[in-house]
């Protein structure tokens, strides 16, 4: 079956640009997440979607940060504004609601 | 309260070794410790997790050991071989989180 899906696999953009990050989790999962890996470091906690619940946005680093969870399936991550300490690989992941999270590709974020 | 400590931060091993990584965690609250392998360029994948009712869970080569006085718990990878050479993640969750919190990661070498 599919694997949680992300796009693009690779953003480039200009300091100031906003950027939107795309994720579509497995079918059927009800949670779904995103994190941020800065290079050489752990899984950053961003924003966590569970059903038709309020989003748990308490990882967000800034209010250029949000995203959006439409028909409790694909997901979008807006960075407004982006700045060179924005440049990451963000990763989504889905999960059925009990533990194991899958994750996607990433997408690796660049800019200049 | 919310971190999670990994160590060693790089661990070079000879083919047929035992790898061992180790975590350490504050809040007795967690109750799901995964631990995720990453090649370079992909997400994280769930390796192998274990829950506090037991002290050992073993897949393969693969055997997680919790301590749950210690609150540590650690990865033991038997046999290592050069295709197990990635970093690997520890994370935990609970009470009242549902996302995870990630060690920053050690990465394995294991020479032929």
């Amino acid at each position: 079956g599919a694997g949680v899906s992300q796009s693009p696999s690779n953003k480039v953009t200009e300091k100031g640009k906003d950027v939107e990050l795309r994720c579509d989790p497995i079918s059927g999962h009800t949670a779904l997440y995103w994190y941020r890996q800065s290079l050489g470091q752990g899984l950053e906690f961003l924003i966590y979607f569970q059903g038709n619940s309020a989003p748990d946005k308490s990882g967000l680093p800034s209010d250029r940060f949000s995203a959006e969870r439409t028909g409790g399936s694909v997901s979008t991550l807006t960075i407004q504004r982006t700045q060179q300490e924005d440049s990451a690989v963000y990763l989504c992941a889905s999960s059925s609601g009990i533990d194991e999270q899958f994750f996607g590709p990433g997408t690796r974020l660049t800019v200049l | 309260q919310q971190q999670v400590k990994q160590s060693p931060q790089s661990l070079i091993v000879q083919k047929g070794g035992i790898s061992i990584i180790n975590c350490a965690y504050e809040n007795t609250a967690f109750d799901y410790f995964p631990w995720y392998q990453q090649f370079p360029g992909k997400g994280p994948a769930l390796l192998i997790a274990i829950r506090p009712d037991v002290s050992e869970k073993k897949e393969g080569r693969f055997t997680i050991s919790f301590n749950k006085s210690a609150k540590q718990f650690s990865l033991h990878i038997m046999d290592s071989q050069p295709g197990d050479s990635a970093t690997y993640f520890c994370a935990a969750k609970g009470g009242s989180q549902g996302n995870l919190i990630f060690g920053k990661g050690t990465k394995l070498s294991v020479k032929p």
